[in-house]
């Protein structure tokens, strides 16, 4: 199986700070992963993956970052701002359970204007 | 538009009294999964299925069924609630060349 854990389920930052969301996984065969984001009401919302064939990787004021060694992920958010305010989890799909995802708890991110 | 539908949006019901909530998206994805969400304990699948005619249990599966007839729909089936089973329900879907998931609004069910 796999576990998957958050570091923070709560973060506030301020309007135009940069944010950063962790996760943590155990099953060293996970090689897929999704950060998503969900507001509130609504189903989950994809914002970027990665694959482990890469450390990093970019969207548009995102970032995510793997560490395999440590089985470590991050998501950046660059200048954060109010509409970002929601819960972000990750999503793991190891490559030894078949087509299951894992996700964690999720962190809740209030921007401060 | 491309999206995953799921009704209905809002559920009170009694233990014991069996009901559908039903779930179609419009990608022609061979992939659906159905999601239960709790407090503290993130998005845990219930079931999954890769295509039509083909299901497979996720991580809690006890007290649902599915049924995949058409590639579309993917129904989740609670044959007898019971307030356990009080949640928020997600449907999911995917094509197999690109594993990013797309979410349904959400079901929010109340057994009592």
């Amino acid at each position: 199986g796999e576990s998957v854990g958050l570091h923070l389920p709560t973060l506030s930052v301020q309007e135009g700070d940069n944010s950063i969301i962790n996760c943590a996984y155990s099953n060293s065969a996970s090689d897929y992963f999704i950060w998503y984001k969900q507001e509130s009401g609504k189903g989950p919302q994809f914002i970027i993956d990665i694959r482990s064939n890469m450390d990093k990787r970019q969207g548009q004021r995102v970032t995510v970052l793997l560490n395999k060694t440590v089985k470590h992920l991050s998501l950046q958010i660059a200048a954060t701002q109010p509409g970002d305010s929601a819960v972000y989890f990750c999503a793991v799909l190891p490559s030894n359970t078949g087509n299951q995802f894992y996700f964690g708890t999720g962190t809740s991110l209030t921007v401060i204007p | 538009e491309a999206q995953v539908t799921q009704n209905p949006r809002y559920l009170i019901t009694v233990t014991g009294k069996k009901l559908t909530v039903t779930c179609s998206q419009n990608m022609n994805h061979e992939y659906m999964s159905w999601y239960r969400q709790d407090p503290g304990l993130g998005l845990r699948q219930i079931y999954y299925s890769m295509n039509v005619e083909v299901t497979d249990k996720g991580d809690v599966p006890e007290g649902y069924k599915v049924s995949r007839k058409e590639k579309r729909n993917f129904p989740l089936i609670l044959e007898s609630p019971s307030p356990n089973q009080t949640s928020l329900y997600f449907c999911a879907s995917s094509s197999p060349f690109q594993e990013t998931q797309y979410f349904g609004p959400g079901t929010r069910l109340l057994v009592l």
